[in-house]
Formats: C-alpha cells, sequence, structure tokens
C-alpha cells in the first residue's frame, strides 16, 4: 500500500515557468513532510520541509503549499530552471520514530531552456 | 567530504554470487538506515541501526539479506544467492537521532546493484 500519493509522474516545464508537484497522504499521525531533490547518480538531498501546522513555506525559489484537512501537500518551484532538472520526492514522517518515513514514487522534471 | 559515503558506487554479479555493500555514515550520526530505490520509485525503507543495535528490519528484508553495524561507525549490508529482482540502487542514510524538525536524514550515493 502507497503511503504517499504522488503526482504527476513526469514534467516539462519552460525555463521561467512555474513547476508544481502533488503529494497526498493517508496516515494523519504523519507530522512532517520534505521534499527531497535526486540528481542522476546521487542519492536524494533534502530541500524543504513543513510540519502540517502551517499551510505554507517558502525558501527562496521553493514553496510548500499544505492542505491538512485534504490530507494534500505540494511543492511549487517558481522561476524554474534549467539547473532544476531533477527527480523530486515528497515524503512523510513521523517525528520521533526511526523508521515511519514514506516516499512518493517520485517526479521526473525537465526545464527545458 | 564529511557526507555519507557508500562503496562500491557500482555493482554486477552474477544470479546466485553474494554481494556486500558498504556505508560509512555522518561521523556523530548514531542512526544508520539503508533503502532500496528501484527505477520509477521512491527509496524502500529496508532497516536501520541506533549505534550497533539493528533495531527494525522491514519484510522487504528477506532472509537473504543480512545488515550490521558491528562497532556503530560504518554498516555493511550483504545479500546472499542474489537475484535478478534485488537489481536496485542501495542507498544508506544517517542521522542524529530519532527523525526530528531540522534533522531529517542525509543520503549517500548509493551503489547500483545488477544482477544478471
Amino acid at each position: 500500500q502507497q503511503q504517499v500519493k504522488q503526482s504527476p509522474q513526469s514534467l516539462i516545464v519552460q525555463k521561467g515557468g512555474i513547476s508544481i508537484i502533488n503529494c497526498a497522504y493517508e496516515n494523519t499521525a504523519f507530522d512532517y513532510f520534505p521534499w527531497y531533490q535526486q540528481f542522476p547518480g546521487k542519492g536524494p538531498a533534502l530541500l524543504i520541509a513543513i510540519r502540517p501546522d502551517v499551510s505554507e513555506k517558502k525558501e527562496g525559489r521553493f514553496t510548500i503549499s499544505f492542505n491538512k484537512s485534504a490530507k494534500q501537500f505540494s511543492l511549487h518551484i517558481m522561476d524554474s530552471q534549467p539547473g532544476d532538472s531533477a527527480t523530486y520526492f515528497c515524503a512523510a514522517i513521523r517525528l520521533g520514530t526511526g523508521n515511519q518515513f514514506y516516499f512518493g514514487t517520485g517526479t521526473s522534471l525537465t526545464v527545458i531552456p | 567530504d564529511t557526507g555519507v559515503s557508500q562503496n562500491p558506487r557500482h555493482k554486477i554479479t552474477k544470479r546466485g554470487q553474494n554481494v556486500t555493500f558498504r556505508c560509512d555514515p555522518i561521523s556523530e550520526h548514531n542512526r544508520l538506515y539503508w533503502y532500496r530505490q528501484t527505477l520509477g520509485q521512491g527509496p524502500e525503507f529496508l532497516t536501520y541501526f541506533q549505534n550497533e543495535a539493528q533495531l527494525e528490519k522491514s519484510r522487504l528484508l528477506s532472509d537473504r539479506f543480512s545488515a550490521e553495524r558491528p562497532k556503530g561507525s560504518f554498516s555493511t549490508l550483504e545479500i546472499q544467492r542474489t537475484e535478478q529482482g534485488d537489481s536496485a540502487m542501495y542507498l544508506c542514510a544517517s542521522s542524529r537521532g530519532d527523525l526530528a524538525v531540522q534533522e531529517t536524514q542525509y543520503f549517500g550515493p548509493g551503489t547500483r546493484l545488477l544482477v544478471l
């Protein structure tokens, strides 16, 4: 059973455009929601994260929007750049545990110059 | 480089052979995790250690898989009698302690295994 559902599977955006990736979860015990960026041949790297008591978090060009009632959250990449081309994973975590860490299936983002 | 390191980066083996991967976590991190990532999927949890103690194993970790962290520092993941279905990227991650805000896991570059 997929704990975290992610869409779309792939995304192509023009340079300067907005990239939007969506995730949904079911388990209300999750209390931390990070996004990871993964380049080919590398491990995932933490990009930005949010707690469910916050509806939005912005860091530079990256914004997480969080809808607790709908159990959905999304990553917005503003002014997308070719260097943003990577695979993005959302995740849901139950804090205070060591293993309650679930990734989405990933979104392959391509930013066209 | 003080990040998580993994060796080898790539491994090609024939079905039925045994393979062993190594992970060196960030030095002050006492938690170490192993994940498996197949093409087009997110990483799936396999097992994790608190120092040298293995605290949990996923049911994905069959009897052919064994992980150790003998001195609470580096860890090894061994797969015996490899099968083609074992072909995947094996990721190691580490953290200071329990998963916490601003203190999530740091991932290594992974070991890509291909079983022929």
